[in-house]
């Protein structure tokens, strides 16, 4: 069975600044991985994806994800933040056989003036 | 193009009631699955549905069913309902029903048990 671990409940950063949400996960098939957003009181919406090729993805609104199979890991990061992406993010996999989503416990991105 | 739609919004139940929750995909996509999200945590897998058919069921009791229509919209029903119902269910659409195929999310129908 596939399990995400999201390493900080939450992420307090100032404008500007840099950040990078941590995202692990365990799974003893190959997976796609996933990450959303998830703004007050709407839906989840996908910021980009890993399915093959480039362990480097980019995605919307300037952010960017790493695939590292020998860590498990696939952590999101963005070098500038704004107080626009004050949000709760999630980490998610799935595998290749329907697409279920198994998603982490999500990370609170504050970004503070 | 609309995205996914969801209805009613917001929905206050008493325990012991029954509750229908509603999902147009998007068009073109012929997958439907539904997630349940209690607050602080994120969304659990509840049901797949691609074309018509279950693809996938998650750790829910039988209280929990649904079902996809002819044409790709999907009811959620849960029957004698407990207050741990409580949260939000949202409903994700697909191209196809594969592992490689993003969901895309409607914005929830938020369920109060009282």
């Amino acid at each position: 069975a596939q399990s995400v671990t999201q390493l900080d409940s939450q992420v307090p950063v100032f404008e500007e600044a840099p950040v990078e949400l941590r995202c692990n996960y365990s799974s003893s098939v190959s997976v796609y991985l996933f990450w959303y957003v998830q703004y007050p009181n709407q839906g989840l919406q996908l910021l980009l994806k890993y399915l093959s090729g480039s362990t480097l993805v980019k995605g919307i609104n300037g952010f960017e994800a790493e695939f590292n199979k020998s860590q498990t890991s696939f952590h999101l990061r963005k070098p500038s933040v704004h107080i626009s992406d004050t949000a709760e993010y999630f980490c998610a996999v799935s595998r290749e056989y329907g697409n279920k989503l198994v998603f982490g416990a999500g990370t609170i991105l504050r970004v503070k003036s | 193009d609309a995205g996914v739609t969801q209805s009613p919004t917001h929905l206050i139940k008493t325990r012991g009631q029954q509750v229908t929750l509603r999902c147009s995909p998007i068009s073109g996509h012929k997958s439907v699955s539904w997630y349940q999200q209690v607050l602080g945590q994120g969304p659990q897998f509840i049901f797949q549905y691609y074309e018509k058919e279950e693809r996938g069921r998650g750790n829910f009791p039988d209280r929990f069913s649904a079902r996809q229509f002819p044409n790709y919209s999907s009811e959620l029903n849960v029957n004698a309902l407990l207050l741990g119902d409580s949260a939000l269910y949202l409903c994700a659409s697909s191209l196809r029903g594969g592992g490689r195929s993003p969901l895309h999310f409607g914005n929830g129908t938020r369920l109060t048990v009282t």
